[in-house]
């Protein structure tokens, strides 16, 4: 049973570029939720997807959006790059109506903007 | 203030120690609570739920006061395999999200 799968797994970008991350969350799991991860910080979220719709959301920029496939993978695209967007993001899923301690972290995509 | 604060770190303890982390919390509507594990360049993975009444699973303690809002990690007879940054994390009432310390780092040496 694959876990939650991240693509891809580094990248480099430039400011102002625009970014796309993928996540393929766990089998049977059709929630989606992103995460932030700056050097020496701990996760930060950024919002959640459930039946292809943003359902909750942090506290990040309309840079930052996303979307969910009907097969529950997600998108997380970050546009006009600063280089304070340097961080890991991670991918959770989790099943619906279950509680946030199932949540299954992929291994994250690391984005270094220069 | 950060909703969630962690004693700073590293920490760095021979193996066989006991070490204790310490962490709080701002929102007291915060409804469920854990500890995370996170190795080097790796993704967080859950290490065990903390409960008022505390729980233990081996060599870990939890505890969680509410009141106080704070809660706690010990662990005792402390492993190489136990170094990693240990991050305390807060679920909001009526949120499905996870709200994270900044981490704290141990490092056990031989």
């Amino acid at each position: 049973d694959a876990g939650v799968t991240q693509s891809p797994t580094h990248l480099i970008k430039t400011r102002g570029q625009q970014v796309t991350l993928r996540c393929s969350p766990k089998s049977g799991h059709d929630t989606v939720s992103w995460y932030q991860q700056a050097l020496g910080q701990g996760p930060q979220f950024i919002f959640q997807y459930y039946e292809e719709e943003e359902r909750q959301r942090g506290n990040f920029p309309d840079r930052f959006s996303g979307h969910q496939f009907p097969n529950y993978s997600s998108e997380l695209n970050v546009n006009a790059l600063l280089l304070g967007d340097s961080a890991l993001y991670l991918c959770a899923s989790t099943p619906q109506g279950v509680g946030v301690e199932t949540q299954y972290f992929g291994p994250g995509t690391r984005l270094l903007v220069l | 203030r950060k909703e969630v604060e962690q004693d700073p770190g590293p920490f760095n303890v021979p193996e066989g120690a006991t070490v204790a982390f310490n962490c709080t919390y701002s929102n007291s509507a915060s409804q469920s609570f854990f500890w995370y594990r996170q190795d080097c360049r790796k993704e967080p993975k859950l290490l065990m739920s903390v409960y008022s009444s505390g729980n233990e699973d081996g060599r870990f303690t939890a505890q969680l006061n509410r009141a106080s809002q704070y809660i706690s990690l010990l662990i005792r007879d402390s492993k190489l395999s136990d170094s990693a940054t240990y991050l305390c994390v807060v679920n909001p009432w009526g949120y499905n999200k996870l709200i994270f310390g900044a981490g704290t780092r141990l490092a056990v040496h031989p």
